[in-house]
C-alpha cells in the first residue's frame, strides 16, 4: 500500500526557514517523481516543485531561488528545504507521488507569521 | 502558466440527481502522443485531495462508475450520475501537460 507521511511543519517568522519531510512507503522514491503540492487556508491547491527520477528539478516561480526540493534514497524520503519564507507561503504542504500527483500524503501545516 | 477555469464554483445537489462540473484550460491540453492531460481531484472535508479521473476519462483505481469524464482540447467536464453523500468535497481540474502544473479554482459540492 502507497502511504506519504509529511513532518517538519510549525511555526515560523517571516524570513526564518524551515525543512519538510515526506516519508514513503510501498514504492520507491528514487524510481518516481515526487511533487510538492501546498493549499492555503481556505484556498485551492497551488503546485509548487517536482523531483524526477533522473534527479532534475522544477519549480514554482513564486519559490524559485528560495525552496529546494531533494530526496534521500537511503531513507526512501523526500525533502523540501524552505528559506526566506514569506506570509504568503502559509499553506498546508502535500507530498505526493507523481509529476502529476496520483497518491498524497496527509499534508502538514507551516505557519509564516512574527 | 496555462490557466484553467472551473465552473460553477459551487452547486447544490439533492441526493440521485446528476451533476456536472466544466473545466476550460487557456491552452490544448492535446499533447503530441495524442494523449489529452487533464485530470479531476476530489477533496472531502478535512482530507487530502485524491485523484478521481486521469487523461480526460480514465477513473483511477477505486473510482466508482458514477463518475465520468469527457472533453477535449480546452473544454472538459465531469460528471456524476447520481450524487451520494459521500460525493461532497472540492473538485479540481488540473492540466497535466506543462509545467508548472496548475489547477482549477475548485468546485464545492454539496447536497441539498
Amino acid at each position: 500500500e502507497v502511504q506519504l507521511v509529511e513532518s517538519g511543519g510549525g511555526l515560523v517568522q517571516p524570513g526564518g526557514s524551515l525543512r519538510l519531510s515526506c516519508a514513503a512507503s510501498g514504492f520507491t522514491v528514487s524510481s518516481n517523481y515526487m511533487s510538492w503540492v501546498r493549499q492555503a487556508p481556505g484556498k485551492g491547491l497551488d503546485w509548487v516543485s517536482v523531483i524526477y527520477s533522473g534527479g532534475s528539478t522544477y519549480y514554482a516561480d513564486s519559490v524559485k531561488g528560495r525552496f529546494t526540493i531533494s530526496r534521500d534514497n537511503s531513507k526512501n524520503t523526500v525533502s523540501l528545504q524552505m528559506n526566506s519564507l514569506r506570509a504568503e507561503d502559509t499553506a498546508v504542504y502535500y507530498c505526493a507521488r507523481g509529476v502529476t500527483p496520483q497518491h498524497w500524503g496527509q499534508g502538514t501545516l507551516v505557519t509564516v507569521s512574527s | 502558466d496555462i490557466m484553467m477555469t472551473q465552473t460553477p464554483l459551487s452547486l447544490s445537489v439533492t441526493p440521485g440527481q446528476p451533476a456536472s462540473i466544466s473545466c476550460k484550460s487557456s491552452q490544448s491540453l492535446l499533447h503530441s502522443d495524442g494523449k489529452t492531460y487533464l485530470y479531476w481531484y476530489l477533496q472531502k472535508p478535512g482530507q487530502s485531495p485524491h485523484l478521481l479521473i486521469y487523461e480526460v476519462s480514465s477513473r483511477f483505481s477505486g473510482v466508482p462508475d458514477r463518475f465520468s469524464g469527457s472533453g477535449s482540447g480546452t473544454d472538459f467536464t465531469l460528471k456524476i450520475s447520481r450524487v451520494e453523500a459521500e460525493d461532497v468535497g472540492v473538485y479540481y481540474c488540473m492540466q497535466g501537460i506543462h509545467l508548472p502544473r496548475t489547477f482549477g479554482q475548485g468546485t464545492k459540492v454539496e447536497i441539498k
